[in-house]
């Protein structure tokens, strides 16, 4: 079993929609959360960082973590166009390691 | 705001042949990371420096080799170069500490002929 396991879509929504996109992970001890965006040939873009149970929220974006189920997740509001891309969970396992999801690949269509 | 820079953007070379790779964080930045992401792959994990030391190994051939410089630029080499090492080489940069998450470049290009 891998330590995150992140469901790779692909994923199509109309513009406008709520976009779910989830997470869970393997080890009750990780505490610290991210969530990054990537489009085609670029570097993966932090979006979120979290590192407690609960919400936090930026702009169209909410970040979600659920400790006690081991799992993660980040809703898009009002989905545009330019939301199209590959959405990576990843978690600080201590100290210098971050393990990445296997991303899920998102298309918002106009 | 500043952000990680990598050079070459784009680089192609032959099987068997050497490739340099560069890799510039964030200022104040003390740990540069290595990750190699194949086609419609998460990133691996490949190697860490923390302050000019190996902080922590991955699924680093023993082709590769990395260090981090006293003004915490870091190179990744590469030599005897395989078809398989054909891919994206991101360089990543935080602040040491669990809470600092990963700032990334926009990563080399590498294409092995």
């Amino acid at each position: 079993q891998k330590e995150v396991e992140q469901d790779p879509g692909p994923l199509s929504v109309p513009e406008g929609a709520i976009v779910s996109l989830n997470c869970t992970y393997s080890n009750s001890a990780f505490q610290y959360f991210m969530w990054y965006r990537q489009y085609s040939r670029k570097g993966p873009e932090l979006l979120m960082y979290t590192y407690s149970s609960g919400n936090k929220e930026d702009g169209r974006f909410t970040a979600q973590v659920d400790k006690s189920s081991k799992y993660i997740s980040l809703f898009i509001r009002d989905s545009q166009p330019s939301d199209s891309a590959t959405y990576l969970c990843a978690i600080r396992t201590g100290g210098f390691k971050t393990i990445f999801g296997a991303g899920t690949r998102l298309f918002v269509k106009a | 705001a500043a952000g990680v820079i990598q050079s070459p953007r784009h680089l192609i070379k032959e099987k068997r042949e050497t490739a340099t790779l560069k890799c510039y964080p964030i200022p104040r930045h003390d740990t540069v990371y290595w990750y190699q992401q194949g086609p419609g792959q998460d990133p691996q994990f490949l190697i860490s420096f923390y302050e000019k030391m190996q902080s922590d190994k991955g699924s680093i051939p023993d082709r590769f080799s990395a260090q981090q410089f006293s003004d915490y630029h870091s190179e990744l080499n590469m030599s005897s170069l395989e078809l398989g090492d054909s891919a994206l080489y991101f360089c990543a940069s935080s602040l040491a500490g669990d809470n600092s998450p990963l700032h990334f470049g926009n990563g080399t290009r590498l294409t092995v002929t």
